[in-house]
């Protein structure tokens, strides 16, 4: 099936400094999202890109869909301490109604020092 | 609303032992799953559902089963437990429209030993 190679694995910042993680794929994809894991809680959906360089904001959060359709990156601005868990990327080749079909990479565990 | 629940919240097998997982949902969405996460992995499809009466296989079904008898509902169950599905499991819920946007129980997680 479809990888996503997803980098860092971990990063450990301070308080206040910015964020970049990206993610690749081997083939193209039509749908990019990304996703937050708290401890013990399952995914939370932050954005979701639908076009090839298309660039999305979430407060702090920005996302773009690459130019390639093999990859996208995430970045946080300012982090905080409630920025720490892991970071999923997720897409899918299709649209429409077949892009509930998702590929998860293996996530960015973000530790976030006061 | 709740959005999705998920229960049991923990739950110890013995090899060779069987359970069902319980998922529901009140957001009338038409599609459900079912994903694993191991340590150090992303989620991994096992089932998924595009209404009720209909599911299909992911990547992994193997060893797992599910029904789809009404929209709300989408239990999975194991048999004959092994220790390869030792896991955490989580539930999702997605509408027909921007159907990637899934939204996920807070997970049961499974040991057999």
């Amino acid at each position: 099936g479809q990888q996503l190679n997803q980098s860092p694995q971990s990063m450990f910042i301070q308080e206040g400094e910015d964020v970049s993680m990206n993610c690749t794929s081997s083939s193209i994809f039509n749908t990019w999202l990304w996703y937050k894991q708290d401890p013990g809680e399952g995914p939370v959906l932050l954005i979701a890109l639908y076009k090839a360089g298309e660039l999305t904001s979430n407060g702090r959060l920005t996302a773009q869909f690459g130019i390639t359709r093999k990859d996208s990156f995430l970045n946080i601005s300012a982090s905080i301490p409630s920025d720490v868990g892991i970071y999923f990327c997720a897409g899918s080749p299709y649209s429409g109604a077949g892009s509930y079909q998702l590929t998860f990479g293996k996530g960015t565990k973000l530790s976030v020092i006061p | 609303n709740a959005g999705v629940t998920q229960t049991p919240k923990f739950r110890i097998l013995k090899i060779g032992q069987s359970m069902t997982l319980q998922c529901t949902q009140d957001m009338n969405h038409n599609y459900m799953y079912w994903y694993r996460q191991d340590p150090g992995m992303g989620l991994k499809l096992i089932y998924y559902s595009v209404g009720a009466g209909i599911t299909d296989k992911g990547e992994v079904p193997n060893g797992y089963n599910v029904s789809r008898s009404t929209t709300e509902d989408f239990p999975l169950r194991l048999e004959l437990a092994a220790p390869s599905q030792t896991s955490v499991y989580f539930c999702a819920s997605s509408p027909l429209v921007l159907a990637y946007e899934q939204y996920f129980g807070p997970g049961t997680r499974l040991t057999v030993t």
